[in-house]
């Protein structure tokens, strides 16, 4: 089956700081991908649409220059989480559907940041 | 717009129990239907799928059925393991939400020996 990947799994920064995570379709190419965010215990809250060659698409309440996307290319999407603060800390998940396939979607494994 | 209900948790169960997690969900068009299971520390698992109306996805002797008429989606295993302890979401996407899943808020699931 289809593989995203996240990279890294973890990290632990300084506030203040900016933290780049990527995500990456490994078998298959991703004009589309997804920014969720996971408050401990509770589901995941999509925070951006991320597509290639164009702007990302931001829901409500996510601030856009906090929250920096880029879509490089098919296969990566970058989440660039700048001026991090403890609040910020949480775990991060992206996702890529595959054309064709009724809608459904691959998750990465995540990535837990933690903002000191 | 679009929602997922579901069925609140945590939940514990004893070995070999019979495991329900009920699923409601609200949509405009004709959605697809998902279970993703999350085990602790890890991103989401597709565990089964459903397409259209009285589908019944099925794996790992999980199932749930499509019913469009009660606008449902109950994950049911009729014996949980140990191993089956995680946290169950219940999702919807469909052509009218861009490829966008909305998302349930969990159950979490603990099975004891």
């Amino acid at each position: 089956g289809a593989v995203v990947s996240q990279h890294p799994s973890w990290v632990i920064c300084k506030s203040g700081t900016s933290v780049k995570i990527e995500c990456r379709s490994l078998d298959f190419q991703a004009t589309t991908m997804f920014w969720y965010r996971q408050f401990p215990k509770q589901s995941l809250m999509l925070m951006a649409t991320s597509n290639e060659g164009s702007k990302a698409t931001y829901e409500q309440g996510v601030e856009k220059d906090k929250f920096l996307i880029n879509h490089a290319s098919l296969t990566l999407s970058t989440l660039t989480v700048t001026s991090a603060h403890p609040e910020d800390s949480s775990f991060y998940i992206c996702s890529a559907p595959i054309a064709g396939g009724y809608n459904e979607q691959f998750f990465g494994p995540g990535t837990r940041l933690t903002v000191l | 717009g679009d929602s997922v209900t579901q069925m609140e948790g945590p939940v514990t169960l004893s070995e070999e129990a019979f495991l329900t997690i009920n699923c409601t969900y609200t949509a405009t068009g004709y959605p697809s239907l998902f279970w993703y299971v999350q085990y602790p520390g890890e991103g989401l698992q597709l565990l089964l799928k459903a397409t259209k109306a009285d589908d019944k996805g099925s794996n790992k002797g999980f199932e749930a059925t499509y019913r469009k008429e009660t606008t449902s989606f109950h994950l049911e295993k009729g014996s949980v393991q140990v191993s089956d302890s995680a946290v169950y979401f219940c999702a919807l996407s469909g052509s009218n939400t861009g490829n966008q899943f909305y998302f349930g808020t969990g159950t979490s699931l603990t099975v004891i020996p």
